[in-house]
């Protein structure tokens, strides 16, 4: 079962505006990941933050997380062409030790009009 | 080789056939795994290595095997193959904590298989 799951499913935004994108997830987790495919791809990580933080910042990128929400946000500012891919959060669920690796949600596809 | 290669690129393969798909990394990463994605599902972890020697099942590990004998390489089987193991496969590698967390991931550019 997906553990993290991306809102919206789809967004398009004009270039240079921000794109926000929202992860939810289920259970308890050791760190957040965010990652992006462009078409075709595999996935290349971005970003990714711990449960005992509550923000950072990687370039344009600005991730947030709530822990007692269980809910993450992923901000890109000044939108580019090139931003035009699919960005998927992963979790790392706490399980004492145990070896599940990630769980992806669905993906948010974004699309940047020039 | 820099980071992760997988192979073949892609494949049609006839049902009931045997295929592996291979998956080798030069990170010296100790934690591998196989995902597959298929269109509205996201990535699904097939099958997982924390080390050499080991492995582990992941949320859909049904008709696939995998192996570990090396730090580098980790094949993935499918014995015999079924219309809906129709999909792109990934290989992923990380440097696993070890108090448990995991790392980054690192993805290989896929393998697009086809079961007709």
């Amino acid at each position: 079962s997906q553990q993290g799951e991306e809102d919206p499913q789809a967004l398009s935004i004009q270039e240079g505006e921000n794109a926000t994108m929202n992860c939810s997830y289920k259970t308890s987790i050791n760190n957040l990941q965010w990652y992006r495919q462009n078409s075709g791809r595999g996935l290349v990580h971005l970003i990714l933050i711990r449960s005992n933080e509550r923000e950072k910042h990687s370039g344009r990128l600005r991730v947030t997380l709530d822990t007692s929400k269980k809910s993450s946000s992923l901000l890109i500012t000044a939108s580019r062409a090139a931003d035009t891919a699919s960005y998927f959060c992963a979790t790392d669920p706490y399980s004492g030790g145990g070896a599940d690796g990630l769980t992806f949600g669905k993906g948010t596809h974004l699309i940047i009009q020039p | 080789i820099a980071g992760i290669t997988q192979a073949p690129t892609s494949q049609i393969l006839a049902a009931g056939r045997r295929m592996t798909l291979r998956c080798t990394q030069d990170m010296r990463h100790n934690a591998m795994y196989w995902y597959r994605q298929d269109l509205g599902l996201g990535l699904r972890l097939i099958h997982y290595s924390n080390t050499a020697g080991t492995t582990g099942k992941g949320e859909v590990p049904d008709g696939y095997s995998v192996s570990r004998a090396n730090t580098d390489d980790f094949p993935l089987t499918l014995a015999s193959a079924v219309p809906s193991q129709t999909s792109v496969y990934f290989c992923a590698s990380s440097a696993k904590f070890s108090g448990g967390a995991y790392n980054e991931q690192f993805f290989g550019p896929g393998t697009r298989l086809t079961v007709l």
